[in-house]
């Protein structure tokens, strides 16, 4: 069975400030792999995705991630943050072989200080 | 195009009740995939049906059942409603063919169990 684990529960910066928000899995076979976010009050929303090819993808919002497959991790970034940015964001990962069924982290807290 | 809708979006119950969630995935989407979210577990996956047939399941306890009705609606379950069923229950779909399908997320129910 996957699983994930961020390694940020509660993050608090400046706006400007770079943003880095850890994520390792555990699974031995092939994965997908997903950040998402919430805003307050909104529904949960994808970030960006990986699935193959270039390890370092770009999403939405300035943010990308790189999936660094020798050490299980799939961090993201985004260089300079925003007010607009603070919200909740999960790392998730989907199994190749397991249909829909998505494995979160337990997600971390972003609060940006105008 | 209309996103994932759900309803009811609160509900109190008490006790030992049991309780129905229903969710309407976007036009076209085949697969309604079933998450629970609360502070302490964070999102946890309950079960994925795709073309009317349970495709995956989570580790709930049998309390927990769902449904897909052949218009891809979704409905899901739980008997004997314990204080610990209280939670947002999230609902997301997608298209469902295909492991790279994108899955978007409703606005959740939040169930208050008394």
């Amino acid at each position: 069975a996957q699983s994930v684990s961020q390694h940020n529960h509660h993050v608090i910066l400046s706006e400007a400030a770079s943003l880095e928000l850890g994520c390792n899995y555990s699974y031995g076979g092939t994965v997908n792999l997903f950040w998402y976010v919430q805003y307050p009050g909104q529904h949960l929303q994808l970030l960006l995705k990986y699935f193959s090819g270039d390890p370092l993808v770009k999403g939405i919002k300035g943010f990308e991630a790189e999936f660094i497959k020798s050490k299980f991790s799939f961090n993201l970034r985004k260089p300079s943050v925003q007010w607009s940015d603070t919200a909740e964001y999960f790392c998730a990962v989907n199994a190749a072989s397991s249909g829909d069924k998505l494995t979160f982290g337990t997600g971390t807290r972003l609060a940006v200080r105008p | 195009k209309a996103g994932v809708t759900q309803t009811p979006r609160y509900l109190i119950k008490t006790r030992g009740q049991q309780v129905t969630l229903s969710c309407s995935p976007i036009s076209g989407h085949r697969s309604v995939s079933w998450y629970q979210q609360t502070p302490g577990q964070g999102l946890q996956f309950l079960f994925e049906y795709f073309s009317e047939t349970q495709r995956n399941k989570g580790n709930f306890p049998g309390r927990f059942s769902g449904r897909q009705f052949s218009n891809s609606r979704s409905e899901m379950n739980v008997s004997t409603l314990e204080l610990g069923d209280s939670a947002l229950y999230l609902c997301a779909s997608s298209l469902g063919d295909s492991p790279y399908n994108e899955q978007f997320f409703g606005p959740g129910t939040r169930l208050t169990v008394l």
